[in-house]
């Protein structure tokens, strides 16, 4: 069975410029998460998809952070427009429809703005 | 103050020796316990959920201490792949499904 996937595996953008990442959950999870570690500290919650419903956003930063999973399969977050300190590894997870279920993460996008 | 804290090491073993670290978490209403490993420049993986009554998989040990809030991995008998950074995870409220992150702690298993 093939893990959450993520795109692109690194991204390097200049201040001000837009970028959007791309997250595939494994196949019938219903639940989708966007998480974020900038340099240094610990991983951090950024939203809460269940299918295609925002159930909790109160980790995005700000609104230059826009998430969206259209039709409830993949889910894009978009950075509009990028600032240094939105250089990170953003992680995608994914779980069944249990809030005890596993939650399994991508590989991570690592975003480098500069 | 942080939600999860951690020492985060390095903890410098021996392969065969035990090693032991602990979390500490601010919320007394955190409901789920985790220890997760992620080797570096990768992925977070779940290595063990921590129960109320304490719990083993294999050489792993997890303890749950609520009244100090603080939870334990021990790790015996030490193998060179054990090395990465082990995190502490909770979440926060019974109907909480966000992971909160400590910073990590780092083990080298040296031969």
């Amino acid at each position: 069975e093939a893990g959450v996937t993520q795109f692109p595996s690194h991204s390097v953008i200049e201040k001000g410029q837009t970028v959007t990442l791309r997250c595939d959950p494994i196949s019938g999870h219903d639940n989708l998460y966007w998480y974020r570690r900038v340099m240094g500290k610990e991983i951090k919650f950024l939203l809460h998809f269940v299918k295609e419903s925002k159930q909790d956003e109160s980790g995005m930063p700000n609104n230059r952070f826009l998430a969206e999973r259209t039709g409830g399969t993949y889910s894009t977050l978009k950075v509009q427009p990028a600032e240094l300190e939105d250089s990170g590894v953003y992680f995608c997870a994914s779980s069944q429809e249990s809030r005890y279920s596993e939650q399994f993460f991508g590989p991570g996008t690592r975003l480098t703005v500069l | 103050r942080k939600e999860v804290e951690q020492d985060p090491g390095p903890f410098n073993v021996p392969e065969g020796a035990t090693v032991a670290f602990n979390c500490t978490y601010s919320n007394s209403a955190s409901q789920s316990f985790f220890w997760y490993r992620q080797d570096c420049r990768k992925e977070p993986k779940l290595l063990m959920s921590v129960y109320s009554s304490g719990n083993e998989d294999g050489r792993f040990t997890a303890q749950l201490n609520r009244a100090s809030q603080y939870i334990s991995l021990l790790i015996r008998d030490s193998k060179l792949s054990d090395s990465a950074t082990y995190l502490c995870v909770v979440t926060l409220g019974v109907n909480d499904y966000k992971l909160s992150f400590g910073a990590g702690t780092t083990v080298t298993v040296r031969a």
